[in-house]
């Protein structure tokens, strides 16, 4: 099966920047997204297609998608983006999605 | 405004059955892909089931293949897992989501998930 790795935690100050990455074997063969997911609340689409933003979410939010690896980069991070985030992945041998394990960032 | 609503959860006993329906609003039914995607409590996410707009191709994740089976009435615009067979570890929130699938120059696939529902929870006890 085809497996994506986040780091558990992400801690990062208010104002500055975080990366949350996600790990799978040619990656960048692939188009990734990433969605945030706060307590109690349904997941959110923050980025598609590796790198792009919908409607609505904060150009704060930022992605890319090279080798082994897809960053997820929060510049100028707010309080109100402390989330779990999980990327995914669609994989073609399977046909399956797959998300990654999930990346809880704190704004401290 | 895309909405959907999921309704049909609640408890259950090891090895019975539950149906969920999610009803969608605000966009093209019957030319979208869906999916079930589940949340353990306390865990990530995962991806169950996906239908597309015809009906014509499923997909399961080997963890509900042979177990679940996901359907969907375009007339009524909504989408159903029956759920077979439950264990304790299919204990979790199941959401609807609307898919959103491209293919670029390369014949990459472009699949993702575009709009969630607020989640039906799923109780199996043993």
């Amino acid at each position: 099966s085809y497996d994506l790795t986040q780091p558990p935690s992400v801690s990062v100050s208010p104002g500055q920047t975080a990366n949350i990455t996600c790990s799978g074997e040619k990656l960048g063969d692939k188009y990734v997204s990433w969605y945030q997911q706060k307590p109690g609340q349904s997941p959110v689409l923050v980025i598609y297609d590796d790198e792009k933003r919908p409607s609505g979410i904060p150009v704060r939010f930022s992605g890319s998608n090279s080798g082994n690896t897809a960053t997820l980069t929060l510049s100028g991070t707010q309080a109100v983006d402390a989330a779990d985030y999980y990327c995914q992945a669609w994989d073609s041998t399977t046909a399956f999605y797959v998300f990654g394990t999930g990346t809880q960032v704190s704004v401290l | 405004e895309v909405q959907l609503l999921e309704s049909g959860g609640g408890s259950v006993q090891s090895g019975g059955s539950l149906r969920l329906s999610c009803a969608a609003t605000g966009f093209t039914f019957s030319s979208s892909a869906v999916s079930w995607v589940r949340q353990a409590p306390g865990k990530g996410l995962e991806w169950v089931s996906s239908i597309i707009g015809s009906g014509g191709d499923t997909n399961y994740a080997d963890s509900v293949k042979g177990r679940f089976t996901v359907s969907r009435d375009n007339s009524k615009k909504t989408m159903y897992l029956q759920m077979n067979s439950l264990r304790a570890d299919d204990t979790a929130v199941y959401y609807c989501v609307k898919e959103k699938r491209a293919v670029d120059t390369r014949l990459v696939r472009k699949y993702y998930f575009e709009y969630w529902g607020q989640g039906t929870l799923v109780t199996v006890s043993s």
